[in-house]
């Protein structure tokens, strides 16, 4: 399996641009990138996911490196109810969708 | 679109009992849903994949006779803990996937299971 790596934790200042890192050097080709989030008690909300192209949707961006090996999500305009806990994923191939989460970033944006 | 819905959302139940949970995907078709589990500051934890019209299949250290999953349509998938103990006590979270090159996974709301 791919893993990834991601700080344990980030601030952000609500209105600010929170950018989250996330390694993952032994991705394969044909692995997506997805990023989840988790608002306390939720249950994971899907954000972007991606393979080679840099993505954009109306929650936020997603900016793959050219060499696939690690990617950052962008969320432009921080608000408060932004913080939760993302998880960077790559999911292997041939698993049928199967998803192994990580431990994840977690992001507290501040007034 | 892709709304995963589950029920109940909470759930408090003496040690014995068995509790049903029920995990719909309202807006599209399912082949495929996932059971995880969450304990409390820990990460979400893959229990079973549950495909329509056959068997699910158990992550390692998973009692499949503990943790029934029934999945008879495209939109439904059941977990049912039986005995339940109060070491079952967590977080019961489903996802159905939706198909296609991306193969996205949609997460339910969650339910918190409870036994005394």
């Amino acid at each position: 399996d791919a893993k990834t790596t991601q700080p344990p934790s980030m601030d952000c200042a609500e209105g600010r641009a929170a950018n989250l890192p996330c390694n993952h050097s032994t991705i394969s080709g044909n692995e997506y990138v997805y990023w989840y989030r988790q608002i306390h008690s939720q249950g994971p909300q899907y954000i972007i996911h991606g393979l080679k192209n840099n993505e954009t949707n109306e929650m936020a961006s997603l900016i793959i490196t050219e060499d696939r090996k690690s990617s950052t999500l962008i969320l432009p305009h921080a608000t408060l109810r932004d913080t939760a806990v993302y998880y960077c994923i790559v999911r292997p191939a041939g698993s049928y969708g199967k998803l192994t989460f990580g431990q994840g970033t977690i992001l507290t944006v501040h007034p | 679109g892709a709304v995963v819905s589950q029920h109940p959302s909470r759930v408090i139940c003496k040690s014995g009992t068995s509790v049903k949970i029920e995990c719909r995907s309202l807006d599209f078709q399912a082949t495929t849903m996932f059971w995880y589990r969450q304990f409390p500051k820990q990460s979400l934890m893959l229990m079973a994949t549950s495909n329509e019209g056959s068997k699910a299949t158990y992550e390692q250290g998973v009692e499949k006779d503990k943790f029934l999953i029934n999945h008879a349509s495209l939109t439904l998938s059941t977990l049912t803990v039986t005995s339940a103990h109060p070491e079952d006590s967590s977080f019961y979270i489903c996802s159905a996937r939706l198909g296609g090159s991306a193969d996205t996974q949609y997460f339910g709301p969650g339910t918190r299971l409870t036994v005394l």
